[in-house]
Parts: structure tokens; sequence; C-alpha cells
């Protein structure tokens, strides 16, 4: 199973600044990784696939790169709404794991 | 509008069984792999299972596979969770998702849920 650790677990960030979410995968899982955002009492929101493809409507200050075992969520202007948890996923093996989530809180 | 409505969910004791479904609308669901994606209280996401869009590939998490059956009927654009000897760490809300292609490539579309709870 491929383990992915996600840092930093919390990220404390004002509005308007640029947030930076990492992800590591345990062996290479080439570019089949996702990003999701989740907020409180909701499900996930799928944000980013393929390490890079933004999902349908995500705004463009989402965005995500790296390749191989190292990934990177940037959020370039954080806005009120984006104060989530965040989580990496890889799909390159079954099964499916999940990093452990950050926490981008104001 | 894509739709995922679960159900089945509900208080269940240890070693008992229990069946989720989940309602697919708005896309062609046999055109694309299924997950269940569960949430225990307060933690993070597990992926429970999945299987493909013809059912030629299934996959488990190690933590259910030989108790959790996953299945789908494209005739009637329903996905199913068979889950046997239940445990209290089975405990957690429980998500019908779609992926974003016809195996695995991302899950664009999660059901609100359906609540397991295993206890005595």
């Amino acid at each position: 199973e491929i383990v992915m650790t996600q840092s930093p677990a919390t990220l404390s960030v004002s509005p308007g600044e640029r947030a930076t979410l990492s992800c590591r995968a345990s062996q290479s899982v080439s570019s089949n990784l996702a990003w999701y955002q989740q907020r409180p009492g909701q499900a996930p929101r799928l944000l980013i696939y393929d390490a890079s493809t933004r999902a349908t409507g995500l705004p463009a200050r989402f965005s995500g790169g790296g390749s191989g075992t190292e990934f990177t969520l940037t959020i370039s202007s954080l806005q009120s709404e984006d104060f989530a948890v965040y989580y990496c996923q890889q799909y390159n093996n079954w099964p499916v794991t999940f990093g452990g989530g950050t926490k981008v809180e104001i | 509008e894509v739709q995922l409505v679960e159900s089945g969910g509900g208080l269940v004791q240890p070693g008992r069984s229990l069946r989720l479904s989940c309602a697919a609308s708005g896309f062609t669901f046999h055109d694309y792999a299924m997950h269940w994606v569960r949430q225990a209280p307060g933690e993070g996401l597990e992926w429970v299972s999945g299987i493909t869009w013809n059912s030629g590939s299934i996959g488990y998490a190690a933590s259910v596979k030989g108790r959790f059956t996953i299945s789908r009927d494209n005739a009637n654009n329903s996905l199913y969770l068979q889950m046997n000897s239940l445990r209290a760490e089975d405990t957690a809300l429980y998500y019908c998702v779609k992926d974003v292609t016809f195996d695995s490539r991302g899950f664009d579309y999660w059901g609100q849920g359906t609540l397991v709870t295993v206890s005595s």
C-alpha cells in the first residue's frame, strides 16, 4: 500500500496570502494524484486530478504541481471560503490511499 | 445534474451485516468507475472499495478485504456495498463516489453519505 504524507498538518494564513500544501508518496505515483477540499459538514470536493488538471469550475487561484513522489497544492490568494481541510489522494495503484489532511485556518 | 443518493446505513451490532445502496442519476452510469469512501467521526478519508465500469476490476482496502463486497447494477444505475462481520472500527459516514473516468482517475462527485454505527 502506498502511504501518502501531507504537511503541515495545520497551516495558519491570513486572507489574501498564498498557501502551499505538500504531499509526499512513499513510492512513485507518476502524476496519478488528486486534491480535495472538505469544508465542515460537507462532502469532499475534487479540486485537482492528474496532479495539475483543475476540476471543472475551479477558480484559477488553485494550482497543483509535482510528479513521482512530491506534490504541491498552491492557493495563490486565500479567500474566506478556502479555509477548510485539504486531502491528497493517489490512484496510481489500488488500494487508493489518501493523505491525513492539511487544515488551512485563519 | 449528477446525483448520488446513499441508503441503508444505521445502527448495527458487532458481527452483523448491512447492505448499502447508492442510486445514481444525471450521468451515464455504466461509463464510469464507482467507489465507496468512508470517514469516521472527526477523522480523515479512507477509500473502502472501488469497481470499474464493467466490474472488470474490483479493489478493497486491507481493513475490509474479505468482509465487504462491492457490486454494481448498470441496468438500474445502482452501486452496492455488502458489509459482513461488522466491527466497531467500521463506524463511519459512507460516501458513494463517482470516478472521473471508467477506471480510476480522481473522484468528481460525492453523495451526502449514509451513517453506519456499529455498537452493541
